[in-house]
């Protein structure tokens, strides 16, 4: 049962550049949100992808965008970065509803991460 | 809004023995879900133990349980026979259903030999 997974691990970019970071959800589940995690805190909440659309938003700057493709993988990109993106991007999946016996609904399961670092 | 305070920002615990987690929460809502996720050095934030706030049974996983006071809006985590894998840091999250989660600061724990 394969996991959550992103890439890339690591990834070093200049001020004023864009990034784009990429997650695959766990077997089996449809709902994909993006986290910001600074240095020493919680995660933070960037947005939530459901059947496509972005379902919910954080607060975070337009700067930050998103999408979900028909296999349920999703898309963050980030333009104009800023020296303060640098952080670990998690993204975590969920099912929405249903999908048989065993599977539990509303728990989201976190991948490895990518660490952004912005100089 | 939905705050989650987590008081200890490190805790330590020899080897085997028990430790408890302080987590307590803020919100007007009375359907919602709380977690424990640990985030160990590698990074990955891995959940540990799952509670449905209309349940008033206690969940547990193992060595991991809950003590939930929903009046009280309290939700702390007790560690057994704790070992050197479970050094860490512990975060506390709450979420409504169908909602983002709102995560705590976060505890470290150090489990010494």
């Amino acid at each position: 049962d394969a996991g959550v997974t992103q890439s890339p691990t690591h990834l070093i970019k200049t001020r004023g550049q864009q990034v784009t970071l990429r997650c695959s959800p766990k077997s089996g589940h449809d709902t994909v949100s993006w986290y910001q995690q600074a240095l020493g805190q919680g995660p933070q909440f960037i947005f939530q992808y459901y059947e496509e659309e972005e379902r919910q938003r954080g607060n975070f700057p337009d700067r930050f965008s998103g999408h979900q493709f028909p296999n349920y993988s999703s898309e963050l990109n980030v333009n104009a970065l800023l020296l303060g993106d640098s952080a670990l991007y998690l993204c975590a999946s969920s099912l929405e509803s249903g999908g048989g016996p065993g599977m539990i609904t509303d728990t989201q399961y976190f991948g490895p991460g990518t660490r952004l670092t912005v100089l | 809004a939905q705050t989650v305070t987590q008081s200890q920002p490190e805790m330590s615990v020899q080897e085997a023995e028990t430790v408890t987690l302080s987590c307590t929460y803020d919100t007007s809502e009375s359907n919602y879900y709380l977690f424990w996720y640990k985030q160990p050095p590698s990074r990955q934030m891995i959940l540990v133990i799952r509670q449905e706030a209309y349940k008033q049974q206690n969940a547990t996983e193992n060595r991991f349980s809950v003590n939930f006071q929903k009046a009280a809006k309290s939700f702390s985590l007790k560690i057994s026979d704790s070992q050197l894998g479970d050094t860490a840091m512990y975060f506390c999250a709450f979420m409504k259903r169908g909602n983002d989660m709102r995560f705590g600061a976060g505890t470290r724990l150090t489990v010494k030999p």
